[in-house]
């Protein structure tokens, strides 16, 4: 029962537009989302957070988007650099959930 | 250390040895989880430690999988009977309370040939 699903296996940008990477989820208790990267042969690094009392988080050329009613979250990054090509994993949890659940991953390519 | 690590970073064993696979979280960090990674997939929950006791195991596949932290900091995954479905990637990561971000290590490549 996949409760964080990455519908989109894939993605290719050029560089220096936008990269759009979303994910939804059917479990209405999470409340804690998180976007992960990860390189080959490295374990996921944590990249931006969101609680679910906001709909929008930014930092720096990444931005989270929340939309607790469509169950939906995405990943914007502006503008996409080469180094951004990795696999991004999205993570939702709850308070006393204990654990993480993740999606399949997308993996972005940047070119250049 | 200033991050997680975790040893060996490969192992190839053969069907029925058992292997155990070691975690150093970061340094004050409470919450331990280990995750399992299927070549496509997302990281999958196995268990996770609140200081030295396991809060949650429930996503242990089966009572050949066991894993310690007797002292709240350094845990070992224990896996007897190995079998070739075991294969995968296995991470560890830590926070600092449990419901925050965690951070991973580069995880532990096991091949059960």
């Amino acid at each position: 029962d996949q409760q964080v699903k990455q519908n989109s296996p894939s993605l290719s940008v050029q560089e220096g537009r936008i990269s759009i990477l979303n994910c939804d989820y059917t479990n209405s208790m999470f409340d804690y989302f998180l976007w992960y990267k990860k390189y080959p042969a490295e374990g996921p690094t944590f990249l931006i957070s969101i609680s679910s009392i906001k709909d929008k988080n930014e930092d720096g050329r990444f931005t989270v988007f929340l939309n607790k009613s469509a169950k939906h979250l995405s990943l914007h990054i502006v503008p996409s650099q080469p180094g951004d090509s990795a696999v991004y994993f999205c993570a939702a949890s709850a308070e006393n959930f204990n654990k993480f659940y993740f999606g399949s991953g997308t993996k972005l390519n940047v070119k250049p | 250390g200033a991050g997680v690590s975790q040893t060996p970073s490969n192992k190839v064993t053969e069907k029925g040895k058992y292997v155990e696979l070691r975690c150093d979280p970061i340094s004050g960090h409470t919450a331990l989880y280990w995750y399992r990674q299927s070549l496509g997939q997302g990281p999958e929950f196995l268990i996770y430690f609140q200081g030295t006791g396991a809060a949650d195991d429930s996503g242990l596949p089966n009572d050949r999988f066991f894993a310690v932290r007797p002292e709240g900091s350094v845990s070992t995954l224990k896996i007897q009977r190995t079998e070739r479905g075991d294969s995968a990637v296995y991470l560890c990561a830590s926070s600092q309370t449990g419901f925050t971000e965690a951070f991973f290590g580069q995880g532990t490549r096991l091949t059960v040939v």
